[in-house]
């Protein structure tokens, strides 16, 4: 059973460039989040996907921040101009919904770095 | 609002002691689900548990054990005779109908344990 993939797993920038990761859900998966975790702190909600649609975002996410899943499956999430204070990990989460809750599955992240 | 709180940043125990991990939650929800993630040195948040609030029976896997009391809104996380390899980031996080889909994460309790 192939888990939640993310790339890259790192990423170093400079301050201003735009940068863009990919998610790939466990496969089936109808769910996909989009969280961000800075050192020292727990995950917090960007943003999710059912299916292809984009049904919430955060106030976190600013016009500097887009995502998308085109196809319902992979999802991309941009960052442009970027800015040191969005050095940060940032972890996709897929998950299966059938009923009243679904349980998310994260994969490793990626760890951008702005310099 | 809703809010988690894990008081003890950091414990450190020595291997085969028992340690027991808080977390406290706020929520004005009569529905709503705590979770439990392990977050390694690699990164990657795995799945512990999952507990919705009209079930408050207290759970055992292997050494793993979950207090869940809503008289004090807590979801407490206990590690029978514990291993190096539980060294991690453990969060607590909730998830309620008011707020969608989105986990709200603690800040996470850092568990040392030494040989």
């Amino acid at each position: 059973d192939t888990g939640v993939s993310q790339d890259p797993r790192h990423k170093i920038t400079k301050r201003g460039q735009n940068v863009t990761f990919r998610c790939d859900p466990i496969s089936e998966h109808n769910r996909l989040y989009w969280y961000r975790q800075t050192l020292g702190q727990g995950p917090e909600f960007l943003t999710y996907f059912q299916n292809e649609a984009q049904l919430e975002k955060s106030r976190l996410l600013s016009d500097r921040f887009s995502a998308e899943r085109p196809k319902g499956s992979f999802s991309t999430l941009e960052i442009q101009r970027t800015e040191q204070g969005d050095s940060a990990m940032y972890l996709c989460a897929s998950s299966l919904a059938l009923g009243a809750v679904d349980t998310q599955y994260f994969g490793p992240g990626t760890r951008l770095t702005v310099l | 609002a809703q809010k988690v709180t894990q008081a003890q940043t950091e414990i450190s125990v020595v291997e085969k002691e028992d340690v027991t991990l808080d977390c406290v939650y706020e929520t004005r929800d009569t529905t709503y689900y705590l979770f439990w993630y392990k977050q390694p040195p690699s990164g990657e948040l795995v799945f512990l548990i999952r507990r919705n609030s009209f079930d408050e029976q207290n759970e055992i896997s292997g050494r793993y054990s979950w207090n869940f009391q809503k008289s004090t809104s807590s979801f407490n996380f206990t590690i029978t005779a514990s291993q190096v390899v539980d060294s991690a980031v453990y969060f607590c996080a909730l998830r309620t109908s008011e707020y969608g889909n989105k986990l709200v994460f603690g800040a996470g309790t850092i568990l040392r344990v030494k040989s």
